[in-house]
């Protein structure tokens, strides 16, 4: 258990919706990330915050969004899903911003039909 | 721009053998490398890191990795693999003062056989 907590686990969902995936980082880490796992294009960085603040961009769509709270915890949210977005997303959480050890959660697996 | 590079897709080796699997890395800059793994339906976990120092780093489960700056490479070796290593292994670099921003190899899949 990395303690990074994710929900929902999986969510089944049509194109045309929105969804919000929740995390909780783990106790005292201020910082979180966001990550798209897919066959096709592998594990994909999408977007970091540091203590509610944005730190990193990666590869996120302008339908994606994300925000990290007073309470650290961060959502993602997806709108206006296509196929192709289905993928598992993983969030990770750190202490820091330098030391290279992110935690994962297990993913929140999202298929959209 | 940083890539990472996974020489092989899939790895097959029988228990207790040793094994090798294979990362090149691309930067202008500085890095970090790294060594992840996840195992099946789970999030990944960090296996071992090279920050700087001795190049031969050493991780959890009997796993060590060896930086070669001039090779741009930071293979990941094992001297016997047990059936409990049987996972999905990935490779991945950040820019030194990046905000741990990890770029990803594609994985290599080890699959230990009895």
């Amino acid at each position: 258990d990395s303690g990074v907590t994710q929900t929902p686990k999986h969510l089944i969902t049509a194109t045309g919706q929105r969804v919000t995936l929740r995390c909780s980082p783990r106790s005292g880490d201020l910082s979180v990330y966001w990550y798209q796992q897919s066959l096709d294009q592998g594990l994909q960085f999408l977007i970091q915050y540091y203590n509610g603040e944005e730190r990193a961009k990666g590869n996120i769509l302008e339908r994606f969004s994300a925000q990290q709270f007073p309470d650290l915890h961060s959502e993602l949210n997806l709108s206006s899903l296509e196929l192709g977005d289905s993928a598992l997303y993983f969030c990770a959480s750190s202490v820091g911003t330098d030391t290279g050890e992110l935690f994962f959660g297990e993913g929140s697996r999202l298929t959209v039909l | 721009a940083q890539s990472v590079t996974q020489l092989d897709s899939q790895v097959p080796v029988f228990e207790e053998a040793p094994v090798e699997l294979r990362c090149n890395y691309s930067s202008s800059v500085s890095v970090y490398l790294f060594w992840y793994v996840q195992y099946p339906n789970q999030g990944l976990q960090l296996l071992l890191k090279y920050l700087s120092g001795s190049t031969l780093v050493k991780g959890i489960n009997g796993f060590e990795a060896e930086f070669n700056k001039s090779q741009t490479s930071f293979h990941l070796r094992k001297p016997s693999v047990h059936i409990s290593d049987t996972a999905e292994y990935f490779c991945a670099v950040s820019v030194v003062g990046g905000y741990n921003k990890l770029i990803f190899g594609a994985g290599t899949r080890l699959a230990v056989h009895p």
